[in-house]
């Protein structure tokens, strides 16, 4: 166990809906991530909060959006949902990712994922 | 840009028959080389991380080694239960996204008993 929590593990949806994913790090971990994993693309890098801020983006579509919140669980809105939105959907937490270093810290701690199906 | 490549894209070995992954990497300044292991449906178990050239990690069948170029994760006499996906990843030092890791697609292992 991670200590990284996802919910819901499953969401079946159809195009054009809005759908959440939840996502509480460890505890202690002041940076959350998250990730789309694809078949044909892999993991891929979508956004990053620090301590409520957000501090990086990658290929996230403008169709989706992400928060972290006070007490540091952080939200995934997707919508208009399309077809091949279909993914798996992780979230990552790390203690760093703002402006402190050190080697344990950069490690990233995955959780189990929630997987979409946009039928 | 970051890109990590990984080969082979599957391997299937027998019980106890050692071999070796690789991942070469492309990333302006490594802050950090990640291996992650993924079973089917579940997330990302991190192994390892390797920061400079010529480290070494290892952990039971496990060993992870580092060039400037590329990483090798060598397995030991394997055993069914290290059927996985093996991930590597990479971490840059600098740029606006500097904490993101930039992942290759995986090996498939498949160890037969």
């Amino acid at each position: 166990d991670s200590g990284v929590t996802q919910t819901p593990k499953h969401l079946i949806t159809a195009t054009g809906q809005r759908v959440t994913l939840r996502c509480s790090p460890r505890s202690g971990d002041l940076s959350v991530y998250w990730y789309q994993q694809s078949l044909d693309q892999g993991l891929q890098f979508l956004i990053q909060y620090y301590n409520g801020e957000e501090r990086a983006k990658g290929n996230i579509l403008e169709r989706f959006s992400a928060q972290q919140f006070p007490d540091l669980h952080s939200e995934l809105n997707l919508s208009s949902l399309e077809l091949g939105d279909s993914a798996l959907y992780f979230c990552a937490s790390s203690v760093a990712g703002g402006n402190t270093d050190g080697k344990t810290k950069n490690i990233q701690y995955f959780g189990a994922g929630t997987r979409l199906s946009v039928l | 840009e970051d890109q990590v490549t990984q080969s082979p894209e599957a391997l299937r070995l027998q019980e106890g028959e050692s071999s070796s992954l690789n991942c070469s990497y492309t990333v302006s300044g490594l802050r950090g080389l990640f291996w992650y292991r993924q079973d089917p449906g579940k997330g990302p178990e991190f192994l390892f991380t390797l920061y400079s050239a010529g480290e070494e990690k290892e952990k039971e069948r496990l060993k992870a080694t580092l060039t400037k170029k590329e990483s090798f994760l060598h397995i030991t006499a394997p055993k069914p239960e290290d059927s996985a996906t093996y991930l590597c990843a990479v971490q840059a030092r600098s740029g606006g996204s500097n904490y993101k890791l930039t992942f290759g697609k995986g090996t498939l292992l498949t160890v037969n008993p």
